[in-house]
């Protein structure tokens, strides 16, 4: 069974600051990558879709990139600000099992 | 404004006592599903549906009843709750099943003792 891991769990930085945040899987039969932000209280909001024969997504400060052969994907936010503190959650597609395998999320707080 | 709703947003019941939780898309999305979020196990589905009369289990289906008689709605029936169902619940939908954005639901906290 597929297995998507986000490390680290928790990552604190300060405002400004540039930072990186990771997402592996074990299948390579990858149909489409999600990038979705989680706010307490809150659902999910789609950041990025990235198709398996894309490379990258950009929209605004965000990047996202994938890796089909080491399994990895990498969310970038350049500048970060104290309103991206969020749970960030990654999602894998197979295409074929009609649902999305999350990964335990990254909790980021942006420190003013 | 496109949207998923869910009804209620919270829930506390009892053992036994049936509930539905409501989930409405205004997008004329085809694919609708549910999911569960316990801590350290993530988010977990429950059930999809790909179209109107088409729905099938997901990961985790014991307890759980779904229908799909509209295209907007995507009831989810609880109809003999347990305390191992206290859960948050959220509701998702994309217009086609792999190609498109999931939107997803506010969630609804449900409290069964």
């Amino acid at each position: 069974k597929q297995e998507v891991t986000q490390i680290p769990a928790a990552l604190s930085v300060p405002e400004g600051e540039n930072l990186v945040l990771n997402c592996s899987f074990t299948d390579s039969a990858i149909y489409n990558l999600q990038w979705f932000r989680q706010d307490p209280g809150k659902g999910l909001t789609s950041l990025l879709l990235i198709q398996s024969s894309q490379r990258e997504q950009t929209s605004g400060r965000l990047n996202a990139s994938l890796d089909k052969s080491s399994g990895r994907s990498t969310l970038y936010i350049a500048a970060s600000q104290p309103g991206d503190s969020a749970t960030y959650l990654c999602a894998w597609d197979s295409g074929s099992a009609r649902q999305l395998t999350f990964g335990s999320g990254t909790q980021l707080t942006v420190l003013p | 404004e496109a949207q998923v709703t869910q009804n209620p947003r919270y829930l506390i019941t009892v053992t036994g006592k049936k509930l539905t939780v409501t989930c409405s898309q205004n997008m004329n999305h085809e694919y609708m599903s549910w999911y569960r979020q316990d801590p350290g196990l993530g988010l977990r589905q429950i059930y999809y549906s790909m179209n109107v009369e088409v729905t099938d289990k997901g990961d985790v289906p014991e307890g759980y009843k779904v229908s799909r008689k509209e295209k907007r709605n995507f009831p989810l029936i609880l109809e003999s709750p347990s305390p191992n169902q206290t859960s948050l619940y959220f509701c998702a939908s994309s217009s086609r099943w792999g190609a498109d954005t999931q939107y997803f639901g506010p969630g609804t906290r449900l409290t069964v003792l």
